[in-house]
């Protein structure tokens, strides 16, 4: 079935630091989404991407729709010190019936720490 | 404002005994959808609703239970036959159902504790 595989699944961030992480699957998919948990509280959405190659901005966040249309990936410049949760990409989830029926499927995060 | 809300914040349910989670968002989406998480586990599809009256088995249902009486609302019920309900427990609703590009916005979250 589908599965997003999400990378890395924990890292540690310095102030300033730029951060990169990517989520993969074996399936194609025409969506993607990144979101952001924040401890304690439910996702928000960060980035939406729709067409394959498009890159995306949203302050210091860059989204990327990979060509195979089988990952995509999340840059963080000059990373602050709220900028530390969990980023989960998702992606429309296929039913038996066609189409997604607004189910995602979400990847199983990357925990962003700061460095002790 | 428009937004999903959850309540309560924290739930504590003993031995043997149903407790309900409440979702409600004034958004006027049709799809609901009840997920649960699990530390290093993402998020787990429990159910899900995209009309009045109707509603699917997600993933995880076992030990769960749903209604949705009207659009604005969808109350999920942890049964005492889920025999591992510690969690925290995510609502969130779309606008559209089917369509490409669905984004899902998240409720704050319901934390279950067992006694």
């Amino acid at each position: 079935g589908q599965q997003l595989n999400q990378s890395p699944q924990s890292m540690f961030i310095q102030e300033g630091e730029d951060v990169s992480m990517n989520c993969t699957s074996s399936s194609i998919f025409n969506t993607w989404l990144w979101y952001k948990q924040d401890p304690g509280e439910g996702p928000v959405l960060l980035i939406a991407l729709y067409k394959a190659g498009e890159l995306t901005s949203n302050g210091r966040l860059t989204a990327q729709f990979g060509i195979t249309r089988k990952d995509s990936f999340l840059n963080i410049s000059a990373s602050i010190p709220s900028d530390v949760g969990i980023y989960f990409c998702a992606g429309p989830r296929r039913t038996n019936y066609g189409g997604s029926q607004g189910n995602l499927i979400f990847g199983k995060g990357t925990k962003l720490s700061v460095k002790p | 404002d428009g937004g999903i809300t959850q309540s309560p914040k924290y739930l504590f349910r003993k031995e043997g005994q149903n407790v309900t989670l409440s979702c409600e968002q004034n958004l006027n989406h049709d799809a609901m959808y009840w997920y649960r998480q699990d530390p290093g586990q993402g998020l787990r599809l429990i159910y899900y609703s995209q009309i009045v009256n109707d509603f699917q088995k997600g993933d995880i249902a076992e030990g769960y239970s749903v209604s949705r009486e009207k659009k604005e609302s969808f109350p999920l019920t942890v049964t005492s036959a889920q025999k591992n309900p510690t969690a925290f427990y995510l609502c969130a609703s779309t606008s559209t159902s089917g369509g490409p590009g669905e984004t899902q916005y998240f409720g704050p979250g319901t934390r279950l504790l067992v006694l």
